[in-house]
C-alpha cells in the first residue's frame, strides 16, 4: 500500500518568508510525527499527533513553528519568518499508535533558506 | 548527557567482516528499544527491535543490557550493501510512542 508522502521534496525560500510542508501518513495510523534533520546529524523531534488528543509540541525550537492536524488525515508544518538555520530536511513519520512503536517515514522535504 | 548516544564512527571495514556498535542511553525507564537504518539521503527505516533476551535476523544480532543501559548491533559478513548509517532508537518512557533517536553511526563497507 502506499507509505508516508511528503510535499514538496524540495523546497527554496528565501529568508523571512513563510513556508508550508505537508505530509500525508499511511491510511489508517493514528499517530504522526514531525522531525528535522540537519546535514551530518541525528533526528530532532518537532511535534506528535495521537488522533484527537492535544499534541506534543515540546520539540517545536520556536514559536515560528507550528503544526496542524486534522483528524487523522493530513498534517501540515509551518514555519514563519525563516531563518538560514531553519535549513534541514524535515521528516514527517507516522505509526499505528496502539504499541506498535515502528515508525514509517516520509521520503522528507528538504528546505533550503537563502 | 544525551538520551541516547553513538559514536559517529565511521567505521570502515572490509567486505566480509563482523562490526559491532553500541549505543547507550539515559532514561533507565525506556522500555523498547530498536535499531533503524539510514541510507544516504533517504529515510530512516526500522532495522530491526532489541528484546531483553537479545535477538538475531540473519546476519544481524542485537543485545540489550538493561543494568548498563546500552544496546548493541552485531554484524556478521558485512555486505557492500549494509553500508548506512545506524540509528539507535530508544522510547521515551512518558506513556506513548514517542522514540528519542541517536545521531547514528555510519558504516563504510568497502570492497
Amino acid at each position: 500500500g502506499a507509505g508516508v508522502s511528503q510535499s514538496p521534496s524540495n523546497k527554496v525560500t528565501e529568508k523571512g518568508k513563510d513556508v508550508e510542508l505537508r505530509c500525508d501518513p499511511i491510511s489508517g495510523h493514528t499517530a504522526l510525527y514531525w522531525y528535522r534533520q540537519r546535514l551530518g546529524q541525528g533526528l530532532e523531534f518537532l511535534i506528535y499527533f495521537q488522533g484527537n488528543s492535544a499534541p506534543d509540541k515540546s520539540g517545536l525550537p520556536s514559536d515560528r513553528f507550528s503544526a496542524e492536524r486534522t483528524g487523522e488525515s493530513v498534517s501540515t508544518l509551518t514555519i514563519q519568518r525563516t531563518q538560514q538555520e531553519d535549513s534541514a530536511v524535515y521528516l514527517c513519520a507516522s505509526s499505528t499508535g496502539t504499541g506498535s512503536h515502528e515508525q514509517y517515514f516520509g521520503p522528507g522535504t528538504r528546505l533550503t533558506v537563502t | 548527557r544525551k538520551e541516547v548516544e553513538q559514536d559517529p564512527g565511521p567505521f570502515n571495514v572490509p567486505e566480509g567482516a563482523t562490526v559491532a556498535f553500541n549505543c547507550t542511553y539515559s532514561n533507565s525507564a525506556s522500555q523498547s528499544f530498536f535499531w533503524y537504518r539510514q541510507d544516504c539521503r533517504k529515510e530512516p527505516k526500522l532495522l530491526m527491535s532489541v528484546y531483553s533476551s537479545g535477538n538475531e535476523d540473519g546476519r544481524f544480532t542485537a543485545q540489550l543490557n538493561r543494568a548498563s543501559q546500552y544496546i548493541s548491533l552485531l554484524i556478521r559478513d558485512s555486505k557492500l550493501s549494509d553500508s548506512a548509517t545506524y540509528l539507535c532508537v530508544v522510547n521515551w518512557s512518558g506513556g506513548y510512542n514517542k522514540l528519542i533517536f541517536g545521531a547514528g553511526t555510519r558504516l563504510a563497507v568497502h570492497p
